[in-house]
């Protein structure tokens, strides 16, 4: 069956220290994956898009990784901050739908 | 950047009543609307996906005679949850792109409460 996973439910560190996210995906080629930040109550945010011919993307902060071999997509904030504190959901397109994983939960502690 | 709004934010209505949940985008065409819900601590669950001047397509499970989805203009999509019940509370985010747009723009949601 099709799947889109983020591993950690949760994610706690340090402000200042790089956080990293991921998101594994089964039975899906897509030709791109996106990363959105959710805000407590908020529609989510577009973030970041990656292709399938790119291993790797920034902007400012935000890297972000694309391995088609793996299946699996990596989300880097460096330098993180409390403000970077959100729920982080990365997603992909199948059948002219969006499709977004569980999300990952990043908490910035000062 | 595209500008997606949604009204109200959030309701409150007694059970068996019906609720109309509005989404444009402002300042672009919106010729497909997607309507998600979501619960608490969950992650987005597409309901259905709506084409501007075409009935909309839902997901296996959501009942289209009780979330009723008008999308007659470019600028604006609507859903209505028929004799809402308490199980329907919930937070509904819809999101819009242009023809050719890889990306989404989401509303801001609007937080449903049945009593």
């Amino acid at each position: 069956s099709q799947k889109i996973e983020q591993n950690s439910e949760a994610l706690n560190i340090q402000e200042g220290k790089t956080a990293t996210l991921t998101c594994n995906y089964t039975n899906y080629s897509p030709a791109y994956l996106q990363w959105y930040r959710q805000d407590p109550g908020r529609g989510p945010v577009f973030l970041l898009l990656i292709r399938e011919n790119e291993k790797e993307k920034r902007k400012e902060r935000l890297k972000v990784t694309f391995d088609t071999t793996l299946k699996q997509s990596l989300f880097h904030i460096t330098a993180s901050q409390p403000a970077d504190s959100a729920t982080y959901l990365c997603a992909l397109e199948s059948a002219s739908k969006i499709i977004f994983g569980s999300g990952t939960r990043l908490s910035i502690r000062p | 950047g595209a500008v997606v709004s949604q009204h109200p934010s959030w309701v409150i209505c007694k059970s068996g009543t019906s609720v109309k949940i509005e989404c444009r985008s402002l300042d672009f065409q919106a010729t497909t609307m997607f309507w998600y819900r979501q619960f608490p601590k969950q992650s987005l669950m597409l309901m259905a996906t709506s084409n501007e001047g075409s009935k909309a397509t839902y997901e296996q499970g959501v009942e289209k005679d009780k979330f009723l989805i008008n999308h007659a203009s470019l600028t604006l999509s609507t859903l209505t949850v028929t004799s809402a019940h308490p199980e329907d509370s919930s937070f509904y985010i819809c999101s819009a792109r242009d023809r050719g747009w890889e990306t989404q723009y989401f509303g801001p949601g609007t937080r449903l409460l049945v009593l």
